[in-house]
């Protein structure tokens, strides 16, 4: 049974704090990706990464950063932690254009 | 950034009636669309990957349809169930998004018994 996990379901941060948010993947896919969804606004692409060590820019990359040291392992990072920044944070990984799969999301509180 | 459209935005139906929803895309440099379910607290699941003009593809009473030159899908529902409450999204990937899904914001649906 494939499966994406993430680390937390619910986390509640203060302004400024550095956030990580992991993903984990356990089908050896390449592509893996970072989204937000708000309400109204649909899911938005933050960040998404090819390969190990490979990193692309989405459609709403500031104020995030990502790390991809392992392939399996895709990490979201709020260098310093915004009010705006509160959202549903969900990962995914594909094989090329194939179907994603996704986390069962992080929902981030930013006080 | 690709203008990924959907509608209705939302749509509440009877047990029992069929319904569809439309996807429109850019059809210049198309690639694949995605369509997916996403049931209130669950992850999205996708439904059907599809890449060819004319491409038609069925799972149970779901089947949708793909128009690449004139930029459009529709997704079908036979004989709503209450189980089929959900929102349905949409996505296209073109030859330059690389693998990154361009999602439109969905249609919500709610079937009443």
């Amino acid at each position: 049974d494939v499966k994406v996990t993430q680390s937390s379901r619910y986390l509640v941060k203060r302004t400024g704090e550095k956030v990580f948010l992991e993903c984990v993947q356990d089908m050896d896919h390449e592509n893996m990706f970072w989204y937000r969804q708000d309400p109204g606004l649909g899911l938005r692409l933050i960040y998404f990464s090819y390969d190990v060590k490979m990193k692309e820019k989405g459609d709403i990359p500031e104020g995030y950063s990502v790390s991809r040291e392992k392939k399996e392992r895709f990490s979201l990072i709020l260098e310093s932690a915004s009010t705006n920044q509160t959202s549903m944070y969900l990962c995914a990984s594909s094989f090329r254009v194939n179907e994603q799969f996704f986390g069962p999301g992080t929902r981030l509180t930013v006080l | 950034i690709l203008n990924v459209e959907q509608s209705p935005q939302s749509l509440h139906v009877q047990e029992g009636d069929s319904t569809n929803f439309t996807c429109s895309f850019p059809s210049s440099n198309f690639y694949a669309l995605h369509w997916y379910r996403w049931e209130t607290a669950k992850s999205p699941e996708a439904l059907f990957v599809m890449t060819l003009n004319g491409d038609e593809k069925k799972k149970g009473r779901i089947s949708a349809t793909l128009n690449t030159k004139e930029g459009y899908s529709y997704l079908y529902i036979k004989g709503s169930q209450p189980e089929d409450s959900a929102t349905y999204l949409c996505a296209c990937i073109n030859s330059n998004s690389g693998y990154a899904l361009n999602f439109g914001k969905g249609t919500s649906l709610l079937v009443t018994p």
